[in-house]
């Protein structure tokens, strides 16, 4: 198993501003996963970062609003830009066990809320 | 399009046995995972088929009928612990991870 921590683990911000969430692993991983999921509802995927290469961004997500860090094996940071309301839900990074998706480790998430 | 169906909620007593399950539409995708959310929690990996056919893992097994586009999770002996959400998910082929909109267990005394 991986362990991963998350900085920030909560914070409250001002509409329009940016906050940058920090995702650190303890061992060197491939594929790094950013999520969003609103209280009591399903996650859903942002993005995924592979080091040394752009993350690739799923459907309704774009580079300028969550742009993505991943300057080497353990760390990648998401920076979530121009915050809205809307934005506020919690954001969770991932990783994989191996070389497939199918068992991911999750870190324990970021409460963000906008206000 | 891809997706997943799950009950929303689904409520056993304790010592009992659940089975949550789950519906999918795809063209295509390796297998399908279950994992664990306790409330304010992140989500933990629980179980994975690959194959057709029933794993066993514990208390827990999870089953998967691709002709079906089905599978389940069951849990067996339930305790008060395992209240908490659960989600199947499926990797479609290395281009996105989706996970369904979860199922809420509670497990009464």
């Amino acid at each position: 198993s991986a362990v991963i921590s998350q900085k920030p683990s909560r914070d409250i911000c001002q509409r329009g501003t940016s906050l940058t969430i920090q995702c650190q692993v303890d061992s060197q991983v491939t594929m790094m996963f950013w999520y969003r999921q609103q209280p009591g509802q399903s996650l859903t995927l942002i993005a995924t970062a592979n080091q040394g290469s752009e993350a690739t961004y799923e459907s309704g997500f774009v580079i300028d609003k969550f742009p993505i860090s991943r300057p080497n094996l353990t760390f990648s940071t998401l920076t979530v830009s121009n915050m809205s309301p809307e934005d506020s839900s919690i954001y969770l990074c991932s990783v994989d066990r191996g070389s497939s998706y199918n068992e991911q480790f999750f870190g324990p998430g970021t409460r963000l809320t906008v206000l | 399009g891809q997706s997943l169906e799950q009950p929303s909620e689904v409520t056993a007593v304790e010592g009992a046995i659940v089975q949550i399950n789950c519906t999918y539409q795809t063209s295509g995708f390796y297998g399908l995972s279950w994992y664990q959310q306790h409330d304010g929690g992140a989500p933990t990996f629980l179980s994975y088929n690959g194959l057709d056919g029933l794993e066993e893992t514990g208390r827990f097994s999870s089953f998967l009928s691709r002709s079906d586009s089905y599978g389940y999770l069951l849990l067996q002996e339930l305790q008060m612990k395992d209240s908490a959400s659960y989600f199947c998910a499926f990797d479609n082929y290395g281009q996105n991870f989706v996970f369904g909109p979860g199922t809420r267990l509670s497990v009464l005394p």
